[in-house]
């Protein structure tokens, strides 16, 4: 069974950092591209970013978060992360971690709060 | 950046009742276009993915349809599962993906 878990949300200060972990089972994580969505709660979802399974490790971010936030992975743990800094309140959202199906995503974790706060 | 924009915000329908959901987007996303379904204090479930291919274990209650700017999503008899959020999502615009900001499907 495919299971997608992140960790490592919480409240953090303006301006400050947090990194989020995915970790992944059931399939062979180095075989797909990975992302994170988010979603304000009570509100639409926004895709954040996205990193290739390959050893190219292949990046892309929303506007967003470029220059802010860094995608990568160790397939060697199955897991994926998010290193989000210069965070803002606006970035307060619950945090996905997904699975790449043709683009789309066809597996997600169960998310992980972000708040943003002073 | 592509917009997608859905409609109704709120649809209220009874169970057995037949669901239209609208999806529009901003340019052509030619059939790159994917339907997932949220319930309260859920993750999101992909039901259609390719504008109008089911998703593994999808009822075939579920249907999309359309190409190019406009999409639907179809449930043809409502079950009592079935009240929820629905979201589209376009992946035409690589390698960024945008989704539309939702329809609340509500029991009426």
């Amino acid at each position: 069974e495919v299971q997608l878990v992140e960790s490592g949300g919480g409240l953090v200060q303006p301006g400050g950092s947090l990194r989020l972990s995915c970790t992944a089972s059931g399939f062979a994580l180095s075989k797909y591209w990975m992302h994170w969505v988010r979603q304000v709660p009570g509100k639409g979802l926004a895709w954040v970013s996205r990193i290739s399974g390959d050893g190219s490790t292949t990046t892309y971010y929303a506007d967003s978060v470029r220059g802010r936030f860094t995608i990568s992975r160790d397939n060697a743990k199955n897991t994926v992360y998010l290193q989000m800094n210069s965070l803002r309140a606006e970035d307060t959202a619950v945090y996905y971690c997904t699975r790449e199906y043709y683009a789309y995503s066809d597996h997600w974790g169960q998310g992980a709060l972000v708040t943003v706060s002073s | 950046e592509i917009v997608l924009t859905q409609s109704p915000a709120t649809l209220s329908l009874s169970p057995g009742e037949r669901a239209t959901l609208s999806c529009r987007a901003s340019q052509s996303v030619t059939s790159s276009l994917a339907w997932y379904q949220q319930k309260p204090g859920q993750a999101p479930r992909l039901l259609i993915f390719d504008a109008s291919k089911r998703a593994t274990g999808i009822p075939a209650r579920f249907s999309g349809s359309g190409s190019g700017t406009d999409f639907t999503l179809t449930i043809s008899s409502l079950e009592p599962e079935d009240f929820a959020v629905y979201h589209c999502q376009q992946c035409s615009s690589f390698p960024t993906i945008t989704f539309g900001q939702g329809t609340r499907l509500e029991i009426k």
